[in-house]
């Protein structure tokens, strides 16, 4: 597709619940990122993955948050034991990767936005 | 890791009003830095960027000059337009440690009024 598409584009959870947010990169990106967004905020990082390999999880806010990219492409974020404070939206971003990443443009999905009862 | 101060909104203006939004950064080395946009009820846009010192970004009638002295990459336009109102957010690239995290600021909104 010509963008970074996400899906569902609303989640509504009752606290308990697990849920999964999926990420469409962009075709032939390297680079996968996850945000997420609380209202009124910028976001923040909470995953990266080059290709396959999750090379950087250091923002997930807890062990209930899981992401995996298991051909390189397509991306799954998992919240398991979904909480109140989990509500926001989860923006996912890919990039080309040409020059290592340091100057590369991330582009960004249109967000799930995930609302926890 | 990095962190970045941007000008609180929201900031209403005329419409030809001359625009600045504020950012600076702190940060190991020397960044790449960006300005995002995010329209009402559209996601986040590329705006501008600049990937190394005294850079100029540019992209519809908005510039940014990387400034490392002043650890700044400060927003300017010369004549805002009602379809300028939105959500604006600067935000530099870590690329410590072979991970390239964007640090948002917490944007400032920007309102254009005719």
């Amino acid at each position: 597709g010509a963008g970074v598409s996400q899906s569902p584009r609303y989640k509504v959870a009752k606290r308990g619940q697990d849920v999964a947010l999926r990420c469409d990169p962009i075709s032939g990106h390297v680079s996968l990122f996850w945000y997420q967004q609380a209202l009124g905020q910028g976001p923040e990082f909470l995953t990266y993955f080059q290709n396959e390999a999750q090379l950087d999880k250091s923002g997930l806010p807890s062990d209930r948050f899981f992401a995996e990219r298991p051909e390189g492409s397509v991306s799954t974020l998992k919240i398991q034991r979904t909480q109140q404070e989990d509500s926001a939206v989860y923006l996912c971003a890919s990039s080309l990767d040409v020059a290592g990443g340091a100057t590369d443009t991330q582009y960004f999905g249109p967000g799930t936005r995930l609302t926890v009862l | 890791g990095n962190s970045v101060t941007q000008m609180e909104g929201p900031v209403t203006l005329s419409e030809e009003a001359f625009l600045t939004i504020n950012c600076t950064y702190t940060a190991t080395g020397y960044p790449s830095l960006f300005w995002y946009v995010q329209y009402p009820g559209e996601g986040l846009q590329l705006l501008l960027k600049a990937t190394k010192a005294d850079d100029k970004g540019s992209n519809k009638g908005f510039e940014a000059t990387y400034r490392k002295e002043t650890t700044s990459f400060h927003l300017e336009k010369g004549s805002v337009q009602v379809s300028d109102s939105a959500v604006y957010f600067c935000a530099p690239l870590d690329s410590g440690a072979g991970s390239y995290q964007l640090t948002f600021g917490k944007g400032t909104k920007l309102s254009v009024i005719p």
